[in-house]
């Protein structure tokens, strides 16, 4: 069976400070590897996946297979990147998807 | 155009009663999607439809839990009866056809007292 875990529940970051949200999978096949965003008071909504390898609103997430790790990262946060972020992991076969327990990033002015 | 709908928002209910949540889908997405989030843990996949059919229930926690979406369009989710451990806040999503993405509505935070 397929795993995600996000071992950090809160970071707290200064804006314009570099943060990195750390997802670890475990599945025995090849997975597609997610990360969603909650803002408050908005729906769970995606940020980005691992296949098309972009950036968005100044996030990357790289695949790291060896480690089997999927972390975010952004340079310098910005106070609306305040947010519940959850990784998720999708099976090669089935549509549906296995959440970590997510990560609530705080960043203060 | 709308996204995912659910109704209600938010539904108080006493152990023992029953509740029964639904779900629109973004017209003309095939693939639609129940998850729940229990107080303190992660969001976790109950079952996916394509179209009327139920496509995957490994998630539904007991028989308690009933999921059905007559004529591919909107979907139910029926609790009966409704206990303690079904608290928690439960998601609907709809996908198009393989597309990878999956649309989220706003969730429906159920307590049962």
């Amino acid at each position: 069976a397929q795993r995600v875990t996000q071992p950090e529940k809160l970071l707290s970051v200064f804006k314009g400070a570099p943060v990195e949200l750390k997802c670890n999978y475990s599945y025995s096949g090849s997975p597609e590897l997610f990360w969603y965003v909650q803002y408050s008071r908005q729906r769970l909504q995606l940020l980005l996946r691992h296949i098309s390898r972009e950036s968005i609103k100044g996030f990357t997430a790289d695949l790291n297979k060896g480690e089997t790790s999927f972390h975010l990262k952004k340079p310098f946060a910005q106070e609306e990147d305040s947010a519940m972020y959850y990784c998720a992991l999708r099976r090669t076969a089935g549509n549906k998807l296995t959440f970590g327990g997510g990560t609530r990033v705080l960043v203060k002015p | 155009e709308a996204g995912v709908t659910q109704f209600p928002s938010h539904s108080v209910i006493e152990k023992g009663q029953t509740v029964t949540l639904r779900c629109d889908p973004i017209s003309g997405h095939d693939n639609l999607y129940w998850y729940r989030r229990v107080m303190g843990k992660e969001i976790k996949f109950l079952l996916h439809f394509v179209k009327e059919s139920k496509q995957d229930e490994s998630g539904m926690p007991n028989n308690r839990f009933l999921a059905e979406r007559t004529g591919g369009t909107y979907s139910t989710l029926k609790v009966q009866p409704a206990e303690l451990e079904d608290s928690g806040v439960y998601f609907c999503a709809s996908s198009q056809g393989d597309s990878y993405e999956q649309y989220f509505g706003p969730g429906t935070r159920l307590t049962v007292t």
